[in-house]
């Protein structure tokens, strides 16, 4: 059972370009959505984040754009560079009680590429 | 710095072995997690711990076993029950409880193999 649907699973982009980075999901709990970046041998690094009563985020080259009614969120990287060139994972936190309030659920990734 | 430590960063098991992973974190953070990455399945959670004493199983906990006997120590056991367990083992850690901040720290991870 996937909640968190993320697409493509590789991404090859001309240096300069937009990379662009999609997710679903289906859960309507879900209330916390981050992405997290990771280079080969490497644990996953917070890269942005975004609460559903915001429809964009931006932190410099990287925008999270927001669909609540889409239930659907995605990953901007304007002017990639080839230092971006790393695993990106979107991921979701329930609002549920107990455990459940701990718990991120990942998407299985997007190897992007950037060429230079 | 604060962060987290996983050691060692390379681990082979021989069959029938039981290996454990060492997660060690100086962030005062109250929750702790453990996740199995292969290639193209994305994170899967393993086990994770709200507070000391107590621990819950994630998606794929079967052939594992942890403990949280200190705040700052999370050790996963991979048993012989684990079929496969080749793969990059990843242990994060959060804030916890209700402040709104709810970003995981991840460390460097192991990369078990069988041989």
């Amino acid at each position: 059972q996937q909640q968190v649907k993320q697409s493509p699973q590789s991404l090859i982009v001309q240096k300069g370009g937009i990379s662009i980075i999609n997710c679903a999901y289906e859960n309507t709990a879900f209330d916390y959505f981050p992405w997290y970046q990771q280079f080969p041998g490497k644990g996953p690094a917070l890269l942005i984040a975004i609460r559903p009563d915001v429809s964009e985020k931006k932190e410099g080259r990287f925008t999270i754009s927001f669909n609540k009614s889409a239930k659907q969120f995605s990953l901007h990287i304007m002017d990639s560079q080839p230092g971006d060139s790393a695993t990106y994972f979107c991921a979701a936190k329930s609002r549920g009680s107990g455990g459940s309030n701990y718990k991120l659920t990942f998407g299985k990734g997007t190897l992007l590429t950037v060429n230079p | 710095d604060g962060g987290i430590t996983q050691s060692p960063k390379y681990l082979f098991r021989k069959e029938g072995q039981n290996v454990t992973l060492s997660c060690e974190q100086n962030l005062n953070h109250d929750a702790m997690y453990w996740y199995r990455q292969d290639p193209g399945q994305g994170l899967r959670l393993i086990y994770y711990s709200q507070i000391v004493n107590d621990f819950q199983k994630g998606d794929i906990a079967e052939g594992y076993s942890v403990s949280r006997e200190k705040k700052e120590s999370f050790p996963l056991t991979v048993t012989s029950a684990q079929k496969n367990p080749t793969a990059f083992y990843l242990c994060a850690s959060s804030p916890g409880g209700t402040g709104g901040n709810y970003g995981y720290t991840f460390g460097s991870g192991t990369r078990l193999t069988v041989v």
